[in-house]
């Protein structure tokens, strides 16, 4: 079984539909990311979490939410969706100390908003 | 945040070639990974290098944090190598950083 999932792994949606991404980790790690890439770029961090009680917002973070459930789960929310936020959407996790520090990617949610 | 720059952008290879893509990083790092990610989308951890060399059959990274640069080295190139290859930057385990990508297209 994968180590980092997400669902769903597709998604069409229509203009001002509350959408919700989900992800779990069963790697034990404390950290989590939320990340979209846009087509021809690289990743923009949207929010992270470094444990259950510690969120924080990234690069991108308007018009989005996130709720960390537990410590295997990240979920992502786009409360109101609109056109320019379809993109593909990552989930990462890494852990913490020497030689625990590799970031470990989940396999994407494309999501395309109509 | 940190500025992380690719180059090149773009590269076509004729299968059997070998290639360098370049990561430059604008400020101090203890975390640096490389990624390719395939056609389907999907992002598979090649190295995880924040100093020194790695070598993983056809592949091998190089960082030299002090000068803020990592190199990737692709050598005998296939087919599959096709993709994009990414860096990723951090500092003292936080947020991460990513580079634009190489585009890389091997033809047969």
């Amino acid at each position: 079984d994968a180590d980092v999932t997400q669902t769903p792994r597709n998604r069409i949606t229509k203009t001002g539909k509350r959408i919700m991404l989900e992800c779990s980790q069963t790697k034990g790690h404390d950290r989590m990311y939320w990340y979209r890439q846009d087509p021809g770029l690289g990743l923009r961090l949207i929010y992270y979490s470094f444990d259950v009680k510690d969120i924080n917002k990234g690069e991108i973070s308007d018009g989005y939410s996130v709720s960390r459930q537990a410590q295997a789960k990240f979920s992502l929310s786009l409360e109101s969706a609109i056109p320019n936020q379809t993109a593909l959407y990552f989930c990462a996790t890494n852990g913490q100390g020497a030689g625990a520090n590799e970031q470990f990617f989940g396999p994407g949610t494309r999501l395309t908003v109509l | 945040g940190i500025q992380v720059e690719q180059s090149p952008p773009d590269l076509i290879l004729q299968e059997g070639a070998n290639s360098t893509l370049r990561c430059n990083f604008s400020d101090s790092v203890n975390n640096l990974q490389w990624f390719h990610q395939n056609p389907w989308g999907q992002l598979i951890n090649l190295f995880y290098i924040p100093s020194g060399t790695k070598q993983n059959g056809r592949l091998s990274a190089t960082t030299v944090a002090t000068e803020r640069y990592s190199l990737l080295y692709i050598s005998s190139s296939q087919t599959t190598d096709s993709g994009v290859y990414f860096c990723a930057v951090g500092y003292n385990f936080n947020k991460f950083y990513f580079g634009s990508g190489t585009k890389l297209n091997v033809k047969p």
